[in-house]
């Protein structure tokens, strides 16, 4: 499968617990982006790399959230001190930035869903 | 701030009817509108977008249509068939800051 990958797939921790997901972007995209997404509504933008640098971040992104892209390649979102709130799936997507096309299609991988119990 | 508004939340038709769902965004830097299709328990994927220096686009059966003085767009189902039964999101999103808003989705149902 050559598509956005991202593991685990399914996570379960009780509250106050640290939890680290992984993405793996499509390998010749140079963005790639987290979303979270509750029961019911659409993707909520979290934050975004272009190669390792992090170009922008949501305000609605507690300091509990850190993420990274070390080599711009893979991705770690990682949440410290989970609460009940932050049970939702997590989704990762992927684009290749191309400026003459002005915007690119953002790929999806099947997301984390995260259970804090 | 930056917002996508979306209706209906639901939407039931019959299989061969046609069916509408209808956006609204806030920021009038906006100028790119994508259409997701998100099948339970999968990934969300892209099924139509549309620029802002464009009016409409079509893909056989499916239609994307964009009024920028109105801040609106639409996407239009037609001959709507039971396999289109999925949820839609609506998104926006502009050049320079390249992260999508969604809108709250529709539960589209198509009945045989």
């Amino acid at each position: 499968d050559t598509g956005v990958s991202q593991d685990p797939r399914h996570k379960i921790t009780k509250r106050g617990q640290n939890v680290t997901f992984r993405c793996d972007p499509i390998s010749e995209h140079n963005r790639l982006y987290w979303y979270r997404q509750t029961l019911g509504q659409g993707p909520e933008f979290l934050t975004y790399f272009q190669n390792e640098a992090q170009l922008e971040k949501s305000r609605l992104l507690s300091d509990r959230f850190s993420a990274e892209r070390p080599k711009g390649s893979f991705s770690t979102l990682e949440i410290q001190r989970t609460e009940q709130g932050d049970s939702a799936m997590y989704l990762c997507a992927s684009s290749l930035a191309d400026t003459s096309r002005g915007y690119n299609e953002q790929f999806f991988g099947p997301g984390t869903r995260l259970t804090v119990l | 701030g930056e917002n996508v508004e979306q209706h209906p939340s639901t939407l039931s038709v019959q299989e061969g009817d046609s069916a509408v769902i209808k956006c609204t965004y806030s920021d009038s830097a906006s100028n790119y509108f994508p259409w997701y299709k998100q099948e339970l328990g999968k990934r969300p994927q892209l099924i139509i977008d549309i620029r802002s220096n464009v009016g409409e686009k079509k893909d056989q059966r499916i239609a994307v249509t964009l009024n920028k003085t109105a801040k609106h767009f639409s996407l239009h189902i037609t001959e709507t068939q039971p396999e289109d039964s999925a949820v839609y999101f609506c998104a926006a999103a502009s050049y320079n800051t390249d992260k999508l808003i969604f809108g709250t989705g529709t539960r589209l149902q198509v009945f045989p």
